[in-house]
């Protein structure tokens, strides 16, 4: 099946700073999205993004389709950013409405 | 978007027993999905439920410990069977959203402890 990768596994800013991340795949994907999941384990929608870039406020994402990778930017981090983001596809094929989850990369903003 | 919720949100159970998670969702959907996040872990797809037909589920998971029923489009459950520790996960259901893109969407989870 399809492969998933997100860097780095962690990451630790302070407020204010600016980060990437990124998420690889191994195959076409139909869907791509972007989700950080709160403290309380609750999964909020980022960006449904399966080619191009997309901008959220301080939140932006690009997905190039053709070399198979995804970057979240995420600028003037505050603490409230926080928590886990997931990177997750739906592999081209028979595989519809099916994701496949990256491990995640944890953020921690401090003040 | 669509609103989706689920019951309980969260428990502690004793080996061996079983426990019914339901997703209720605010509109009609085609599919709805089951995954399992392990604690520390990425969450896993666990079965696409379909509404008048058995559910499919992924390798790994089977349907004596994880049943799973579709009586109707807005709802669905998921029964974890004879519990053990290693059962202990958020389990999470989803749906895609209305209009032309297939985002899917998640409900809150139920937070599941087996001791």
């Amino acid at each position: 099946g399809i492969q998933v990768e997100q860097s780095p596994p962690d990451l630790i800013l302070q407020e204010g700073a600016n980060s990437t991340l990124r998420c690889n795949f191994s195959d076409s994907v139909n869907n791509l999205q972007w989700f950080h999941q709160n403290p309380w384990g609750q999964l909020i929608n980022l960006f449904y993004i399966p080619s191009g870039t997309k901008q959220n406020g301080r939140l932006s994402a690009t997905t190039v389709a053709t070399e198979r990778y995804s970057l979240l930017y995420i600028s003037s981090s505050q603490t409230t950013d926080s928590g886990v983001y997931f990177c997750a596809v739906e592999a081209g094929g028979t595989s519809y409405g099916k994701l496949t989850f990256g491990q995640g990369t944890i953020l921690t903003v401090h003040p | 978007s669509a609103v989706i919720s689920q019951k309980p949100s969260r428990d502690i159970c004793q080996r061996g027993t079983s426990l019914t998670i339901q997703c209720q969702v605010d509109s009609q959907v085609t599919m709805m999905f089951w995954y399992r996040q392990q604690p520390g872990q990425s969450l896993t797809l666990i079965a696409t439920a379909n509404q008048g037909s058995e559910a499919t589920y992924e390798s790994g998971f089977v349907i004596d410990k994880f049943p799973i029923s579709r009586p109707n489009l807005t709802f669905s459950t998921l029964t974890v069977s004879n519990m053990s520790p290693e059962d202990s996960s958020i389990y999470l259901c989803s749906v895609e959203g209305q209009g032309h893109y297939n985002e899917q969407f998640f409900g809150p989870g139920t937070r599941l402890t087996v001791l």
